[in-house]
Parts: structure tokens; C-alpha cells; sequence
């Protein structure tokens, strides 16, 4: 178990560029959630898929914002025309349903960092 | 809707001795967990400890302890021994049945030497 993985760890853009993140849940979990953290704060949810389905998003995810998981596997979060306010740590995390003892607990990742210039 | 309020920022404590961190909660959830997330200054997100709202006992996990109090809404963590490494924010956190997590804004925990 090599837990959850996001790659980039740093991103530097400038804004109205496409970003794209990647997350690697840890493999035997179904269910896997993207959140934004900005300095100081407590992480915001942002979206999160069962299996392949994306079964809820935040009024936080704006129209720019698509996320996907193909196949249930990994996941990317994608941010189009990015403007300074995207400027965050993009946290990915998994858990599973059916984990015994810490079922429905969520593992997360090192997360990636935005800064929108 | 879930909210999640911790309510101090920061605190310090000696090497060695006990803390309490305090939160408190609001859910219109029946069946729900509460957590405690740890977050160093490297920024990965670990798991302290979880509770299940259910289990009138209350979790522990070696040095870390909950005090659960389902009819007050608070869910207190206490660091017993406190080490250098416990230097870290700490964010209490619930989920409901359609399980994501709502956050408290964290609490910054320095321990002294």
C-alpha cells in the first residue's frame, strides 16, 4: 500500500492558462474526493466520485472546474482559464466502503499547489 | 448541512504534558463520524484518530484520546505526553451519509522543548 499519490506536487502558471492535476487513490478504494485548501484554512470539499461515477459536486466548483476518473482507477482535476483566486493546495483523498474498522475514513495525499501569477 | 467550529487558534504546550484541543459540531445526520486530522508543516493530511457517533465509548489511539459528547456536540482530542513531533495543525473534522468531510478551520499546536 503505497497510499495516495498527486502528481505535480507544485504548479506555477499564469492565469488564464489550463492546469491539470493527477491523483492516484490508494488501489483498493472506491471512493475518491478532491478538496481546496487555501493558507490557514481547513480544506473545502470540492467533488468526489464513486467507482467511476462523480456523484456530488460543491457550488465551490465553478464551470472552469472538471474533474473525471475513467474507469474508476485515478483521477484529474482540471482548471480552465485559471485566475489568481485558484491559487491553492488541491488535496486528493480515498477511502473505502467496505474497510473493515476504518471504513469510510479518507486518506489523503500530499496535495498539489497552485499559485496562479 | 454539517459545520465544524474550532474556536481557538493556537496553543502551546511543554514537552511531555497533556492538551486539549476543543471543537464542537452541527449535523442533522443520525448516523455520522468525527475525526481528527493532523496536518505538519510538510502539509500531508494524517489521520489522529475517528470516532463513530453510534459508539458511546470514546476512541483512543495510543497517546490520543477523544472526549465525545454526542448531546453537546463536542469532540474534544487530548494529546497525553506531548512530543516535538505533535507540532502540527490540527483540524477536526465530520462526514454524513453522503460522506464528505466538512472541516473546522484548525488549530495550531506548538510544542515547547
Amino acid at each position: 500500500d503505497t497510499g495516495v499519490s498527486q502528481n505535480p506536487r507544485h504548479k506555477i502558471t499564469k492565469r488564464g492558462q489550463n492546469v491539470t492535476f493527477r491523483c492516484d487513490p490508494i488501489s483498493e478504494h472506491n471512493r475518491l474526493y478532491w478538496y481546496r485548501q487555501t493558507l490557514g484554512q481547513g480544506p473545502e470539499f470540492l467533488t468526489y466520485f464513486q467507482n467511476e461515477a462523480q456523484l456530488e459536486k460543491s457550488r465551490l466548483l465553478s464551470d472552469r472546474f472538471s474533474a473525471e476518473r475513467p474507469k474508476g482507477s485515478f483521477s484529474t482535476l482540471e482548471i480552465q482559464r485559471t485566475e489568481q483566486g485558484d491559487s491553492a493546495m488541491y488535496l486528493c483523498a480515498s477511502s473505502s466502503r467496505t474497510s473493515g474498522r476504518l471504513k469510510g475514513t479518507q486518506y489523503f495525499g500530499p496535495g498539489t499547489r497552485l499559485t496562479v501569477l | 448541512a454539517q459545520t465544524v467550529t474550532q474556536s481557538q487558534p493556537e496553543m502551546s504546550v511543554q514537552e511531555a504534558e497533556t492538551v486539549t484541543l476543543s471543537c464542537t459540531y452541527d449535523t442533522s445526520e443520525n448516523n455520522y463520524y468525527l475525526f481528527w486530522y493532523k496536518q505538519p508543516p510538510s502539509r500531508q493530511m494524517i489521520l489522529v484518530i475517528r470516532q463513530e457517533a453510534y459508539k458511546q465509548q470514546n476512541a483512543t489511539e495510543n497517546r490520543f484520546s477523544v472526549n465525545f459528547q454526542k448531546a453537546a456536540k463536542s469532540f474534544s482530542l487530548k494529546i497525553s505526553d506531548s512530543q516535538l513531533g505533535d507540532t502540527a495543525m490540527y483540524f477536526c473534522a465530520s462526514t454524513g451519509a453522503n460522506s464528505k468531510l466538512t472541516f473546522g478551520k484548525g488549530i495550531t499546536l506548538s510544542v515547547r522543548p
